[in-house]
């Protein structure tokens, strides 16, 4: 079964500064979705980044960007220029690309909580 | 992209009672999922629900615990019965877009429903 592993339940940064968020993830795939969410405390999941595994490149959005490094099955965050409103906690997840059944699911890991310090 | 409402947005809730959550989209969707989260925990898939077919459980969740009805291609519920405190948790609804509108993996989220068991 897929797993995804975030070790750092909180993290800190100041304003203006760049900070780095973990992700692990486990599967014996070669196709698939891997995304950040943000859940600020107003409880929305937003989408901050995806990337597709069999794209080499690192996706980016604007001051957001991944270092997806597929044989180690790492998927990190990094925020430039932290904004107040980038606090939120962070999830890390993963979705198989082949689509049927309940393995189409959206895998969580269990989140880092992001203070933005002014 | 989709947009989800969510019915109730939270509510409190006595021991031994059950409450219905509604979801509804904007848009015709295949692939609904419903979603918990425990309080400062990651989400934890209970099932997903697709239109003119039974929805398929995640392990540790029982129909009989949290009915689910898909009746058209924009909406569903999810009942959460016989409530005892552990069932407090967020409720979140998820969807996939329409195949054709977009292919990105992603899953749009309603703002969730908040329920506290007394």
């Amino acid at each position: 079964a897929q797993t995804v592993t975030q070790s750092q339940p909180e993290m800190s940064v100041q304003e203006a500064e760049t900070v780095t968020l973990s992700c692990t993830y486990d599967t014996s795939e070669s196709d698939y979705y891997l995304f950040w969410y943000k859940q600020p405390p107003s409880r929305q999941m937003i989408l901050v980044i995806r990337q597709e595994a069999y794209k080499q490149q690192n996706a980016t959005e604007n001051r957001f960007s991944v270092n997806f490094q597929k044989a180690a099955k790492s998927f990190s965050l990094k925020i430039s220029d932290s904004q107040l409103g980038d606090a939120a906690m962070y999830f890390c997840a993963y979705r198989t690309l082949n689509y049927g059944g309940a393995t189409n699911k959206l895998i969580f890991g269990t989140g880092t909580l992001l203070a933005v310090q002014p | 992209s989709a947009v989800i409402s969510q019915k109730p947005s939270r509510d409190i809730c006595q021991r031994g009672t059950s409450l219905t959550i509604q979801c509804q989209v904007d848009s015709q969707v295949t692939m609904m999922f419903w979603y918990r989260q425990q309080p400062g925990q990651s989400l934890t898939l209970i099932a997903t629900a697709n239109q003119g077919s039974e929805a398929t459980y995640e392990s540790g969740f029982v129909i009989d615990k949290f009915p689910i009805s898909r009746p058209n291609l924009t909406f569903s519920t999810l009942t959460v019965s016989n409530m005892s405190p552990e069932d407090s948790s967020i409720y979140l609804c998820s969807v996939e877009d329409a195949p054709g509108r977009s292919n990105t993996g992603e899953l749009f989220f309603g703002e969730g429903s908040r329920l506290t068991v007394l």
